[in-house]
């Protein structure tokens, strides 16, 4: 069965510490990914996603993910964190065009 | 403005009291689905629907009934809701399938009592 582990329940940091969230999927097929986020009160949204082609992704905000096929990872990286990343953020993973599973989520608290 | 909305934000009942959580999307979007959110288990998929009158179980679906009837409206069903469907429920959309970009509503939190 498809699933998606997301290691770092929380994660504090001060603003300008880089951030990297780990995701690792357990499928054996072609997959799409996906980070999104949710930010206190507001809807989740998508951060940005891959399909095919260039493995490292770039999204809003400054954030990028690089899909290692190998490791079946899909780690999310941002150089430099801001007091606004404060949210919730969710891997995703498909292989069809039906079901999208979701990581039990990574809350990160960024310190001014 | 494009959107996904929910109806009721905020559901406070008692078990065995029938409920509805209206979902509608003004997208054209053919691709519908609700979510449930608990601590700790991110979301999980409880229903999706491909289009009108297509409908099926994702993972989570004991104890939920949904309906397709029109596009743009995807209710979901608790006809006898029991407190373990205290959660935090969103509704998403987009325009042809899970593999795409969700639009994701507000969400509804109902506690059953």
């Amino acid at each position: 069965a498809q699933s998606v582990s997301q290691h770092n329940h929380h994660v504090i940091l001060s603003e300008a510490a880089s951030l990297e969230l780990g995701c690792n999927y357990s499928y054996g097929g072609t997959v799409n990914l996906f980070w999104y986020v949710q930010y206190p009160g507001q809807h989740l949204q998508l951060l940005l996603k891959y399909f095919s082609g260039d493995p490292l992704v770039k999204g809003i905000k400054g954030f990028e993910a690089e899909f290692i096929k190998s490791k079946f990872s899909f780690n999310l990286r941002k150089p430099s964190v801001q007091w606004s990343d404060t949210a919730e953020y969710f891997c995703a993973v498909t292989g069809s065009s039906y079901k999208l599973i979701f990581g039990s989520g990574t809350r990160l608290l960024v310190r001014p | 403005e494009a959107q996904v909305t929910q109806n009721p934000r905020y559901l406070i009942t008692v078990t065995g009291k029938k409920l509805t959580v209206t979902c509608s999307q003004n997208m054209n979007h053919e691709y519908m689905s609700w979510y449930r959110q608990d601590p700790g288990l991110g979301l999980r998929q409880i229903y999706y629907s491909m289009n009108v009158e297509v409908t099926d179980k994702g993972d989570v679906p004991e104890g939920y009934k949904v309906s397709r009837k029109e596009k743009r409206n995807f209710p979901l069903i608790l006809e006898s809701p029991s407190p373990n469907q205290t959660s935090l429920y969103f509704c998403a959309s987009s325009f042809s399938g899970a593999q795409e970009t969700q639009y994701f509503g507000p969400g509804t939190r109902l506690l059953v009592l």
